[in-house]
């Protein structure tokens, strides 16, 4: 197991397009996190899923946001008519038993 | 809502000597659990140490140890025979013992000298 995968790791795109990002966890980890990062600042809780529930998600969250665990394995994390203030890093982690958190080395989202 | 605060952007330590990270959080809760997260340089982050609140005794791994105060709600982290790839970002981050989202902290970035 070589720990949570991040797929893009970059993604350019323009005002309005829609993007998707891909996070495959530690296959055991049942518990899976996605948090966004801007330059200079903690990572910022977005949701988590315990298997395939989502189970909690931001109330910062915009509905232009959307996240996926089908079947308890990968995610995906999907944002609809990107805007300029979704440049961001988006990152994944993953947990099991011991209570921490693995991370990804995140997916970098740059809105033109 | 649980905070974590910071107070330091920025710190710079000499190879081979000790620097001490601080924390602060405000929670109502009383079973938490405390970690330092380690970012380097565009890579990912990295677990560096975890305390349990309801352990009296201070976390300890290698070079890393924190200093746990409860009642003061504080949980720094020290740096021993500091080297260059200690040269990081570092997240303090809290989760309550019944939640699981993770608070973070807004960072102290390290510098070591050579």
């Amino acid at each position: 197991d070589t720990g949570v995968s991040q797929n893009p790791r970059h993604k350019i795109t323009k005002r309005g397009q829609n993007v998707t990002f891909r996070c495959d966890p530690i296959s055991e980890h049942n518990r899976l996190y996605w948090y966004r990062q801007t330059l200079g600042q903690g990572p910022e809780f977005l949701t988590y899923f315990q298997n395939e529930a989502q189970l909690e998600k931001s109330r910062l969250l915009s509905d232009r946001f959307s996240a996926e665990r089908p079947k308890g394995s990968f995610s995906t994390l999907e944002i609809q008519r990107t805007e300029q203030g979704d440049s961001a890093m988006y990152l994944c982690a993953s947990g099991g038993g011991t209570g921490e958190l693995f991370f990804g080395e995140g997916s970098r989202l740059t809105v033109l | 809502a649980q905070t974590v605060t910071q107070s330091q952007p920025e710190m710079s330590v000499q190879e081979a000597e000790t620097v001490t990270l601080s924390c602060t959080y405000d929670t109502s809760e009383s079973d938490y659990y405390l970690f330092w997260y380690k970012q380097p340089p565009s890579r990912q982050m990295i677990l560096v140490i975890r305390q349990e609140a309801y352990k009296q005794q201070n976390a300890t791994e290698n070079r890393f140890s924190v200093n746990f105060q409860k009642a003061a709600k504080s949980f720094s982290l020290k740096i021993s025979d500091s080297q260059l790839g200690d040269a990081a970002m570092y997240f303090c981050a809290y989760r309550a013992n019944y939640g699981q989202n993770f608070v973070f902290g807004p960072g102290t970035r390290l510098s070591v000298l050579p």
